[in-house]
């Protein structure tokens, strides 16, 4: 069973600072997916992964990719107040048939 | 408007009542699925289905049932409600890895069940 951990599970940051969060997963995968889901609302779709190396930057935000180490990471820039939500990561069974997500990374950003 | 179309949005139920959840795309999508999401567990894989007919279970199917009749519906049936079904359901859909590599996947509103 593949397994996807993330951290933090909690992060509470200053407007204009930058952070990382981290998601590492237990087998190889052909695809990672990066996802946004704001209190009491669906999941919004951020960022698609699919290769070694792969980078996406979408405003202040970039995912990027390492299959090898089994490593995603979404950094934030410069965070703003409206980035405050719970991110979630989520890999694919190499079937492709199978989403496992991580626990989720609440992210509060402070002015 | 591409969407994925959950219904009921809240539902509270008594325990043993069957009950039924829908969902509807409209995008032709392949791979419809469902999850439930639970404080600290993030989200749990219940069914899922690569195309009309086909369908199987995720990481926790345990007390669902699915069917997958057309290629735009794919309701979540509990046969049997217990207490610790009770959750946040979403329903999500998108095109197979086959045709579309790089495929999004689109994620209804949510159903916040409650069985008492």
């Amino acid at each position: 069973e593949l397994k996807v951990e993330q951290n933090p599970l909690f992060l509470s940051m200053q407007e204009g600072k930058n952070y990382t969060i981290y998601c590492n997963y237990s087998t190889t995968s052909d695809r990672l997916y990066w996802y946004r889901q704001d209190p009491g609302k669906s999941l919004e779709s951020l960022f698609v992964l699919l290769s070694n190396g792969a980078v996406k930057q979408e405003g202040r935000l970039m995912a990027s990719l390492d299959t090898k180490a089994r490593l995603s990471t979404l950094h934030i820039t410069a965070a703003v107040h409206d980035l405050s939500a719970t991110y979630f990561c989520a890999v694919v069974s190499n079937t492709g048939n199978q989403f496992y997500f991580g626990t989720g990374t609440s992210l509060t950003v402070i002015p | 408007e591409a969407q994925v179309t959950q219904n009921p949005r809240y539902l509270i139920t008594v325990t043993g009542k069957k009950l039924t959840v829908t969902c509807s795309q409209n995008m032709n999508h392949e791979y419809m699925s469902w999850y439930r999401q639970d404080p600290g567990l993030g989200l749990r894989q219940i069914y899922y289905s690569m195309n009309v007919e086909v369908t199987d279970k995720g990481d926790v199917p345990e007390g669902y049932k699915v069917s997958r009749k057309e290629k735009r519906n794919f309701p979540l049936i509990l046969e049997s409600p217990s207490p610790n079904q009770t959750s946040l359901y979403f329903c999500a859909s998108s095109h197979h890895r086959d045709k579309m590599m790089n495929t999004e996947a689109f994620f209804g509103q949510g159903t916040r069940l409650t069985v008492v």
